[in-house]
């Protein structure tokens, strides 16, 4: 079937703007997450969707990030503001959230660079 | 705290062993994850340790040692296609069931 999908792959944009950061998750996975990947740096955790239950929003480095997930399905991270620290690698994963330990199934990311 | 610490890069050559270490200053985790993430690709599963000890999978396993703070992934018959960073990243699980990533270690695998 297929894998988890981002949208778009790359983003260029000016200081400033807002960006809109897309994931659609394997089918079927309840669960669904959003990593940053800085240059030379490890994945950071940013939130956590698992079905109906309040995000974990504890990684989010700043008030300028928010993300949501309709119907429990496809996801979108919003950058605003953005500022060039925020250049990197988001990458989106799912799993399906059944029981502890299964693994998180990665998208390709999205390259954001902020001029 | 959870840092959690990886060589930043290493080089083997092709057909040999190599070793991969990862330590972590944390506790109370489900368990211990690694990933491999070719260069401009998705970080791809490798394997998963819960129990102390050895996890063999073909040509790759995974030890894990809570006691000491430590794991490792060991590459044996190494082939140019190996070539890429290895995510060490630990696994809390319950209402967090999130991953902490290390910060990566970077093989380079050599004719």
């Amino acid at each position: 079937g297929a894998g988890v999908s981002q949208s778009p792959s790359n983003k260029v944009t000016e200081k400033g703007k807002d960006v809109e950061l897309r994931c659609d998750p394997i089918s079927g996975h309840t669960a669904l997450y959003w990593y940053r990947q800085s240059l030379g740096q490890g994945l950071e955790f940013l939130i956590y969707f698992q079905g109906n239950s309040a995000p974990d929003k504890s990684g989010l480095p700043s008030d300028r990030f928010s993300a949501e997930r309709t119907g429990g399905s496809v996801s979108t991270l919003t950058i605003q503001r953005t500022q060039q620290e925020d250049s990197a690698v988001y990458l989106c994963a799912s799993s399906t959230g059944t029981s502890g330990g299964e693994t998180q199934y990665f998208g390709p990311g999205t390259r954001l660079l902020v001029l | 705290g959870q840092n959690i610490d990886q060589p930043t890069e290493m080089t083997a050559t092709e057909g040999a062993i190599v070793q991969i270490n990862c330590t972590y200053q944390t506790s109370g985790f489900n368990g211990l994850f690694w990933y491999q993430q070719h260069a401009g690709e998705a970080p791809t599963f490798l394997s998963y340790n819960v129990l102390d000890g050895l996890e063999e999978k073909g040509r790759f396993s995974s030890f894990l040692s809570r006691s000491k703070g430590y794991s490792y992934l060991l590459l044996k018959e190494l082939q140019m296609k190996d070539s890429a960073s290895y995510l060490c990243a630990v696994y809390y699980g319950g209402a967090t069931n999130k991953l902490i990533f290390g910060t990566g270690t970077l093989l380079a695998v050599q004719p």
